[in-house]
């Protein structure tokens, strides 16, 4: 069954607009991760959070992480026609390597 | 270094007819991940190969799916008897062993189309 859900499928923004993006999750993780997708093609890691933080930067990026209401959120900043892409989160429930389970993911479009 | 690679970029072919999909993944990554994403779709997880272990197979959809592993790099992702549900993007993944963190680095995927 799928574990991330992202929300708002799809957004639409201003160049220079920041952009929010949330992920709910239904059972516990070890730690949440957000991918970006061009064209439908291969994924791009943008950031990992742990389970026991609740706030991480990167960039332009801000992620919170909140355990007790199984949701994330991602925020881009001053956004840029470039950010235009799919941004899906991703769990992992258990500890080493295991195979992540994806949402459905946000479209972003940010327009010029 | 290189990223993870994968090969054809595109395949289309006939409805029965078998089909095999290539992944080198980044040298030293000892996990291996396939995923299948249909068009506006999430990934949907495949199988999965760590080291030397039993591969996970728990997300084939079908006994005509399969995939090797072989020496431990070079994967094969092979489609027995396609049908045109089985279109999609194929994508896969590999990561370094570190514990509880499991970013995956993914390749470009190969788009499938069934007639």
């Amino acid at each position: 069954s799928q574990q991330g859900e992202e929300d708002p499928q799809a957004l639409s923004i201003q160049e220079g607009e920041n952009a929010t993006m949330n992920c709910s999750y239904k059972t516990s993780i070890n730690n949440l991760q957000w991918y970006r997708q061009n064209s439908g093609r291969g994924l791009v890691h943008l950031i990992l959070i742990r389970s026991n933080e609740r706030e991480k930067h990167s960039g332009r990026l801000r992620v919170t992480l909140d355990t007790s209401k199984k949701s994330s959120s991602l925020l881009i900043t001053a956004s840029r026609a470039a950010d235009t892409a799919s941004y899906f989160c991703a769990t992992d429930g258990k500890a080493g390597n295991t195979p992540l389970v994806f949402g459905k993911g946000t479209r972003l479009s940010v327009i010029a | 270094g290189a990223g993870v690679s994968q090969s054809p970029s595109n395949k289309v072919t006939e409805k029965g007819k078998d089909v095999e999909l290539r992944c080198d993944p980044i040298s030293g990554h000892t996990a291996l991940y396939w995923y299948r994403q249909s068009l506006g779709q999430g990934l949907e997880f495949l199988i999965y190969f760590q080291g030397n272990s039993a591969p996970d197979k728990s997300g084939l959809p079908s006994d005509r799916f399969s995939a090797e592993r072989t020496g431990g790099s070079v994967s094969t992702l092979t489609i027995q008897r396609t049908q045109q549900e089985d279109s999609a993007v194929y994508l896969c993944a590999s990561s370094y062993r570190t514990g509880a963190y499991n970013e995956q680095f993914f390749g470009p995927g190969t788009r499938l189309t069934v007639l």
